[in-house]
């Protein structure tokens, strides 16, 4: 598609219930990233995909949290036992990164998923 | 090590006023910069970004920023603010070498507010 998508748009779960997260990223773009934005909060970076580099799992905070990206692609994030804190919007972005400097294009941000656990 | 400042957390101006919204920086590569914008209720949209070219950037909806080096400051301007222009701004630095390629650093949004 032309911009990045994200699913579901809005969730609602459970505490200590599973949930996943999905993100299809622009077709091509080789980096992508997770981050979730609290009410009144700023953006907390979670996880970062760069090709086929190990990811930077830094942000995530908690085990409970975890991540993967299929074949450079599509990325799933799963949160475990979900708590009330987790309650955010999710969100995912992409963008192509160069290989001799840094960024050229501006990332694009998916419409986000709005967790609420109640 | 990376780190954005943004100056300001709330900024308010009136109608068809100059719009200035701070952001400094450090990098330990040649950075790329943007300002992304968020209205209520909607997803990041890039307003506009720096990758070495010019020092003066034209965004969306007649705003730019300059970059200065010398004073690690990427601020945001609009000589003529308009209502559609009330959301929250987030100035973001992307590194631009070492172990953190490409890592996106926020900064922490500054809101605006535009008055009547």
């Amino acid at each position: 598609g032309a911009g990045v998508s994200q699913s579901p748009s809005n969730k609602v779960t459970e505490k200590g219930k599973d949930v996943e997260l999905r993100c299809d990223p622009i077709s091509g773009h080789t980096a992508l990233y997770w981050y979730r934005q609290s009410l009144g909060q700023g953006l907390e970076f979670l996880i970062y995909f760069q090709g086929n580099s190990a990811p930077d799992k830094s942000g995530l905070p908690s085990d409970r949290f975890s991540a993967e990206r299929t074949g450079g692609s599509v990325s799933t994030l799963t949160i475990q036992r979900t708590q009330q804190e987790d309650s955010a919007v999710y969100l995912c972005a992409s963008s192509l990164v160069g290989r001799d400097r840094g960024i050229v294009y501006g990332y694009t941000f998916g419409s986000g998923t709005r967790l609420t656990v109640v | 090590a990376q780190s954005v400042t943004q100056l300001d957390s709330h900024v308010s101006v009136s109608e068809g006023t100059p719009v200035l919204l701070r952001c400094n920086y450090s990098s330990s590569y040649s950075p790329s910069l943007f300002w992304y914008v968020q209205h209520p209720n909607k997803g990041l949209q890039l307003l506009l970004k720096y990758t070495s070219a010019a020092t003066l950037v034209k965004g969306i909806n007649g705003f730019e920023a300059e970059f200065k080096k010398s004073e690690t400051s990427f601020h945001l301007t609009k000589p003529s603010a308009h209502m559609s222009d009330a959301a929250e701004y987030f100035c973001v630095v992307s590194e631009g070498g070492g172990s953190t390629l490409g890592r996106l650093y926020f900064g922490r949004g500054t809101q605006l507010t535009v008055w009547p």
